[in-house]
């Protein structure tokens, strides 16, 4: 079974940081893109990041730039957002995930098939 | 870069078809054929409906359509039913960031 898992969220002050992981199963993770997509309490989905298959390109929202890194581990089957600098605003639940490869095997970058169910992250004092 | 322009709720009743439009610019929706759908239930992942404006993935009912016109993309639902009731988001690639999604659509079936 395909499967995305996230850990990692919790409880952080700001200015903190934190590290969210997403396991990889039933699958061949280094074959795909990943994105990190969060959604806010009560609010819409919100793009984050994004990772090609080896790690060697990324992009990020405006929003985290220079404070969030994506990064994955293919040998782990594990895809991470390191968050630093961490604001009020940043609290969500944050969800991992694969990019679609069509029935024709084409690599659809901008759309996500496969989500997890996602970790919560709160920044408060 | 701004969320795209989702009117925030539609409704309909069992067996009507709805519409939900999905505003952006020529940076993102109107310069790219790069235009998603996703479902998203209370408390679920999201689910992708749409993508390249009006193709369905694999399990998808064909009563979920797709088009777009100039700078605003367009989602219809035909034949409504309970179970569609839900959360609806679309997404675009943009070339100031990546993708940018939109405000979300909820939809109420009557």
């Amino acid at each position: 079974e395909v499967q995305l898992v996230e850990s990692g969220g919790g409880l952080v002050q700001p200015g903190g940081s934190l590290r969210l992981s997403c396991a990889a199963s039933g699958f061949t993770f280094s074959s795909y893109w990943m994105h990190w997509v969060r959604q806010a309490p009560g609010k819409g989905l919100v793009w984050v990041s994004r990772i090609n298959s080896d790690g060697s390109s990324t992009s990020y929202a405006d929003s985290v730039k220079g404070r969030f890194t994506i990064s994955r581990d293919n040998a782990k089957n594990t895809l991470y957002l390191q968050m630093n600098s961490l604001r009020a605003e940043d609290t969500a639940v944050y969800y991992c995930a694969r990019v679609l490869v069509d029935s024709y095997g084409r690599i659809q970058y901008y759309y996500m098939d496969v989500w997890g169910k996602g970790t919560t992250v709160t920044v408060s004092s | 870069q701004s969320a795209l322009t989702q009117p925030a709720s539609v409704s309909g009743s069992p067996g009507q078809s709805i519409t939900i439009s999905c505003t952006g610019t020529s940076s993102d929706v109107g310069g790219y054929n790069y235009v998603s759908w996703y479902q998203q239930h209370p408390g679920k992942a999201p689910k992708l409906m749409i993508y390249d404006v009006s193709n369905r993935p694999s399990g998808v009912s064909n009563r979920f359509s797709g088009s777009k016109s100039g700078n605003t993309a367009s989602l219809t639902i035909s034949g409504l039913q309970a179970e569609d009731e839900a959360d609806y988001y679309c997404s675009s690639y943009t070339s100031s960031s990546f993708v940018v999604f939109g405000g979300g659509t909820k939809l109420t079936v009557l």
